[in-house]
């Protein structure tokens, strides 16, 4: 079964500490894994796709890695507007619905 | 562009009503799905659509219709409402040949 999981569950840092937040997946064929910022009361907003191994993106103080078995959303030096719920999901191959499989999100807190 | 729109934004049903949710997008996307989004459960995929006519079941189709008669609309529909439909909908679309989906703002359904 095609599965995604993300890590930690919840993170608080302070202003300016750096970390990393984890998605690991177990799936039969990656077409592509996409990482997207959630807001409370708001819909998932799209940050990046990843589509193959050692591949990276990087966008503002967020940058995204991919390995063959999960990927790492590093944030940098963050500020409390960083503060949302950050999901992970994986699109996969030949998979009969054109849908996302998503992670339960890592609840982020910036605190100032 | 207003991106993908979605109405009501809240809506309260008493077990057994029927309601349809609007969603709408106006980037001339072919592909449209609609999640669902639990406490601990994360988004799951109800149904899509790859274009006009052309719809199909996702992780969680029970209880739900869709139709796409155009390429702007994608209605969701229940049929009779039940407690576990309670939940926030998001509706989303892409691009035919880009993965990364866009997401509406949301509907926050209450059953009771």
């Amino acid at each position: 079964e095609d599965q995604v999981t993300q890590s930690p569950e919840a993170l608080r840092l302070q202003e300016g500490e750096s970390s990393s937040l984890n998605c690991s997946y177990t799936v039969s064929g990656l077409r592509g894994l996409f990482w997207y910022r959630q807001d409370p009361g708001k819909g998932p907003e799209f940050l990046f796709t990843l589509y193959s191994a050692g591949e990276e993106k990087e966008k503002e103080r967020l940058k995204a890695t991919l390995t063959k078995k999960e990927s790492f959303l590093h944030i940098t030096a963050p500020k409390p507007e960083d503060s949302a719920t950050y999901l992970c999901a994986v699109l996969i191959k030949g998979g009969g619905a054109d849908g996302l499989t998503f992670g339960k999100g890592t609840h982020l807190i910036i605190q100032p | 562009n207003a991106g993908v729109t979605q109405t009501p934004k809240f809506q309260v049903l008493k077990t057994g009503q029927s309601m349809t949710l609007q969603c709408a997008q106006d980037m001339n996307h072919e592909y449209m799905s609609w999640y669902r989004q639990d406490p601990g459960m994360g988004l799951r995929l109800i149904h899509y659509s790859v274009g006009a006519g052309i719809t199909d079941q996702g992780e969680v189709p029970n209880g739900y219709n869709v139709s796409r008669s155009t390429t702007e609309d994608f209605p969701l529909r229940l049929l009779s409402a039940a407690p576990s439909q309670t939940s926030v909908y998001f509706c989303a679309s892409r691009e035919k040949w880009a993965y990364e989906q866009y997401f509406g703002p949301g509907t926050r359904l209450t059953v009771t």
